[in-house]
């Protein structure tokens, strides 16, 4: 069970440089997430999606545009990187169903490490 | 203005014995809280969680408490073992809402 996949692993961007992180889910879930995680500072959310063609701001969504074309993909741009966006990039999904089961965890994937020079 | 905080960067535990983790929260509209560990360079696992219904829910050696009044919650971990070292997230969820608040982490090392 692959679960949620984040590509690439690893990146290195100059300021200025554009980029697009790729996160893709397996378990046909409708709610997706994009994190980012700084020492000290826990994980905070960026951008979601609650389903095929939504998204909508999470706590610290400036710098940052999400698309979610297909179910199973959310992708995370930074349009013009800056050295503040150096950090732990994390996906996550997770199933909703509030009348039979309303409380399902997130899942997430690995991660994706980005600095930016 | 941190709605959920973990007051203990760190904590250092002998292996066998109990390990405590805490968790205060501020937003009285959390209903559905939640455990993640994870290990470095791995994305978190979740690892349990407790609906503000409950004041306690068990699985397994992870124990999670909830007391509504203080607004706080703690994970036990017994017995202790060297594989739980791993930071562990607190996270909570508002009533009615999908998204969630994290804590800034605790460290736990057990020691062998």
């Amino acid at each position: 069970n692959a679960g949620v996949t984040q590509t690439p692993k690893f990146r290195v961007l100059k300021t200025g440089q554009s980029m697009t992180l790729l996160c893709a889910q397996d378990m046909n879930h409708e709610y997706m997430y994009w994190y980012r995680q700084d020492p000290g500072m826990g994980l905070r959310l960026i951008h979601y999606s609650v389903g095929e063609g939504t998204t909508a701001k999470g706590e610290v969504p400036d710098g940052y545009n999400v698309s979610r074309l297909k179910k199973q993909n959310f992708l995370l741009g930074l349009e013009s990187a800056a050295p503040s966006q150096t950090s732990v990039y994390f996906c996550a999904s997770s199933y909703v169903d509030r009348w039979i089961r309303p409380n399902q965890p997130q899942h997430f994937g690995d991660g994706t490490r980005l600095s930016i020079l | 203005d941190q709605q959920v905080k973990q007051n203990s960067p760190s904590l250092s535990v002998q292996e066998g014995r109990i390990s405590i983790l805490n968790c205060d929260y501020t937003n009285s509209m959390f209903d559905y809280f939640l455990w993640y560990k994870k290990y470095p360079a791995e994305g978190p696992t979740f690892l349990i969680s407790i609906s503000s219904i409950k004041d306690k829910n068990e699985d397994g050696r992870f124990t999670v408490f909830l007391n509504k009044s203080a607004k706080h919650l703690s994970l036990h971990i017994v017995p202790s073992q060297p594989g739980d070292s791993a930071v562990y997230f607190c996270a909570a969820r508002e009533e009615y809402g999908n998204k969630l608040v994290f804590g800034a982490g605790t460290i736990l090392r057990v020691k062998s």
